[in-house]
């Protein structure tokens, strides 16, 4: 089993709509939880850290299930300009481990 | 402020050839990173530096592959001699130390596009 790991999608999804998607982790000792957002041909940029409690930013919620070892991102009121692949980040004793990436398209 | 520099861009070449990537971090930022990413594999660490030092370099896939820091400001990644199979963007990131670095943000540069003909 992977250590983390994503469904790759693509997730096509109507302007307007919610979508949630997860990522799963594999060692329950990892420590801290990221989303990065990846536009095609460009590099990774940080969306927001994972915090135990879950945490909003605008129309993002990220939350962390640490009994279930997943991560999950929830977008609402989707835009087009949110079309892009999303990687999860797990870390654990200074080890970084991305996920491959789900990939999201906003349908107009 | 300039975010992380890499260079070049492109690159193509043929196999067999040495091949140098170059990175400048931000400044003030005590980690350095080399990521490579491919559509099968993803994006993978390849060797991370703190102070100028590798920590770990359990990622890098064999001993064609080489990375140094001569300074807090520089790194070059090499590989030689390249094979078709290195064709990948690379990534170079910084990081500041405060906090750690399992709870910092990574700052990645706009990578290095490899080709190995």
């Amino acid at each position: 089993r992977k250590e983390v790991e994503q469904d790759p999608g693509p997730f096509n999804v109507p302007e307007g709509a919610t979508v949630a998607f997860n990522c799963t982790y594999s060692n329950s000792a990892s420590q801290s939880f990221f989303w990065y957002r990846q536009d095609c041909r460009k590099e990774p940029k940080l969306l927001m850290s994972v915090y135990s409690s879950g945490n909003e930013d605008g129309r993002f919620t990220a939350q962390l299930n640490r009994a279930s070892q997943y991560i999950s991102l929830l977008i609402r009121d989707s835009k087009l300009s949110d079309s892009a692949t999303y990687l999860c980040v797990v870390n654990r004793d200074d080890k970084i481990i991305f996920g491959k990436g789900t990939r999201l398209h906003i349908l107009p | 402020d300039a975010g992380v520099i890499q260079s070049p861009r492109h690159e193509v070449t043929e196999m067999g050839q040495e091949v140098t990537l170059r990175c400048k971090p931000i400044s003030g930022h005590d980690y350095l990173f080399w990521y490579r990413q491919t559509m099968m594999r993803g994006l993978e660490l390849l060797i991370y530096f703190n102070n100028n030092v590798p920590i770990d370099d359990s990622g890098m896939p064999e001993d064609r592959f080489s990375a140094k820091m001569p300074n807090a400001s520089f790194s070059t990644l090499k590989i030689q001699p390249s094979e078709p199979r290195d064709s990948a963007v690379y990534f170079c990131a910084s990081s500041p130390v405060a906090g750690g670095l399992s709870y910092n943000e990574q700052f990645f540069g706009p990578g290095t596009r490899l080709t190995v003909l």
